[in-house]
């Protein structure tokens, strides 16, 4: 059983380009959440998706930045037209059931905006 | 507001020795608390975890010590090896509809010296 899936590792964006992180949760997980862990900083939430629906999106900046998680296919977090105060690690986990203390977490995109 | 207060930023200790890092927490409805362990490049793992209707759990060398009057948890390390060296993050969630959110503290990072 493969853990949780991010995929890029490292992302290397231009400011005001695109940035598109892809999280697949672990087999039988429905459950996604993303955190964003600034330098020297600890994880902060982002957002929280079941399948198809976005539950709680209290930690996402209002601008800019969107997360989805479709009935096919893995978690999307979005961020456009980068700045350099986006650089930062983005961890996503996953879990079978809505808690934490199930939650795994995958190996992070590290997005650097130069 | 920083609702949970890790302390040492960083941490030297020599092998064989204990490692203890200490963690305060404001918010009340917080009812679990989780250590994680995060080696560089990779992402956060659940390394022990306590509700505050105990005051401490061991698993192996790895203690967590729980003070609920003083909103207070530490972790110990026992024996600590070159192998325990990695940032080690406390965090904590509230019961009820959003405790599926971690809140964490800023991370202290261990080096264990051969």
């Amino acid at each position: 059983n493969a853990g949780v899936m991010q995929n890029p590792r490292h992302l290397v964006r231009r400011r005001g380009q695109e940035a598109r992180l892809r999280c697949s949760p672990m087999k039988g997980h429905s459950h996604v959440y993303w955190y964003r862990q600034l330098p020297e900083e600890g994880l902060k939430f982002m957002v929280y998706l079941q399948k198809e629906n976005i539950i709680d999106e209290s930690g996402m900046p209002k601008e800019r930045f969107s997360a989805e998680f479709p009935k096919e296919g893995p978690s999307i977090l979005r961020i456009q037209q980068v700045v350099r105060g986006d650089s930062a690690a983005y961890f996503c986990a996953s879990s079978p059931v809505r808690t934490n203390t199930e939650a795994f977490f995958g190996q992070g995109t590290r997005l650097t905006v130069v | 507001q920083q609702q949970v207060k890790q302390s040492p930023q960083s941490l030297i200790v020599q092998k064989g020795g204990i490692s203890i890092i200490n963690c305060a927490y404001e918010n009340t409805a917080f009812d679990y608390f989780p250590w994680y362990q995060q080696f560089p490049g990779k992402g956060p793992a659940l390394l022990i975890a306590i509700r505050p209707d105990v005051s401490e759990k061991k698993e192996g060398r790895f203690t967590i010590s729980f003070n609920k009057s003083a909103k207070q948890f530490s972790l110990h390390i026992m024996d600590s090896q070159p192998g325990d060296s990695a940032t080690y993050f406390c965090a904590a969630s509230a019961r009820g509809g959003s405790n599926y959110k971690l809140t964490f503290g800023k991370g202290t990072l261990l080096t264990v010296n051969p």
